[in-house]
């Protein structure tokens, strides 16, 4: 069974300021990987896939994650943070098997 | 938005009491599941379903069941509810997409048991 973690249970950034989200997972086999998104009272909204090929990833609002299979790992980054992303964020595993296993969060507190 | 509703979206009930959460979609996407969400837990799956009467648990599926009648309704039941089942439930679908396949949510049911 595969399993997930994160690293970081709470980030707290500066407005414009980098921010690094770590996470890593543990599988036998190989993975597809996703990172989710939930602003405050709402659902999840996925930020980016990792499926196969290119192992950097952009998806939505400016983020990016990088998949290393040696250090299995998938850590998502943005390089300018501003108030809006103020989120819980989500790392998640697949093998393929139409099933989900997620990480415990980062909460991300972007401050002025 | 993937045409995932929840009903209702919050309620609050007391231990011992049976509740029914409903999932719907208008897609007829054959892979609908239901999360429970913790702090300090992430999501974790409670049932699964991949097509009308097949259904599977997941990780904490004690104390829950489960139906699919249709394609686009799939049921989450707490038959006596207890109070470390307060919790926010989530459903979700899964779509296929280029290569393996992707989960979207709906908008959750916050449930409280008192």
């Amino acid at each position: 069974a595969q399993s997930v973690t994160q690293l970081d249970s709470q980030v707290p950034v500066f407005e414009e300021a980098p921010v690094e989200l770590r996470c890593n997972y543990s599988s036998s086999v190989s993975v597809y990987l996703f990172w989710y998104v939930q602003y405050p009272n709402q659902g999840l909204q996925l930020l980016l896939k990792y499926l196969s090929g290119s192992t950097l990833v952009k998806g939505i609002n400016g983020f990016e994650a990088e998949f290393n299979k040696s250090q299995t790992s998938f850590h998502l980054r943005k390089p300018s943070v501003h108030i809006s992303d103020t989120a819980e964020y989500f790392c998640a595993v697949s093998v393929g098997d139409y099933k989900l296993s997620f990480g415990a969060g980062t909460t991300v507190t972007v401050r002025a | 938005d993937a045409g995932i509703t929840q009903s209702p979206r919050h309620k609050v009930t007391e231990t011992g009491t049976p509740v029914t959460l409903r999932c719907h979609q208008t897609e007829n996407h054959r892979y609908m599941y239901w999360y429970r969400q913790d702090p300090g837990h992430g999501l974790r799956l409670i049932h699964y379903s991949y097509g009308v009467k097949d259904t599977d648990k997941g990780e904490v599926s004690d104390g829950y069941s489960v139906s699919r009648s249709k394609t686009e309704d799939f049921l989450l039941t707490l038959e006596s509810a207890t109070s470390s089942q307060t919790s926010v439930y989530f459903c979700a679908i899964s779509v296929k997409a280029s290569e393996g396949n992707e989960q979207f949510f709906g908008p959750g049911t916050r449930l409280t048991v008192l």
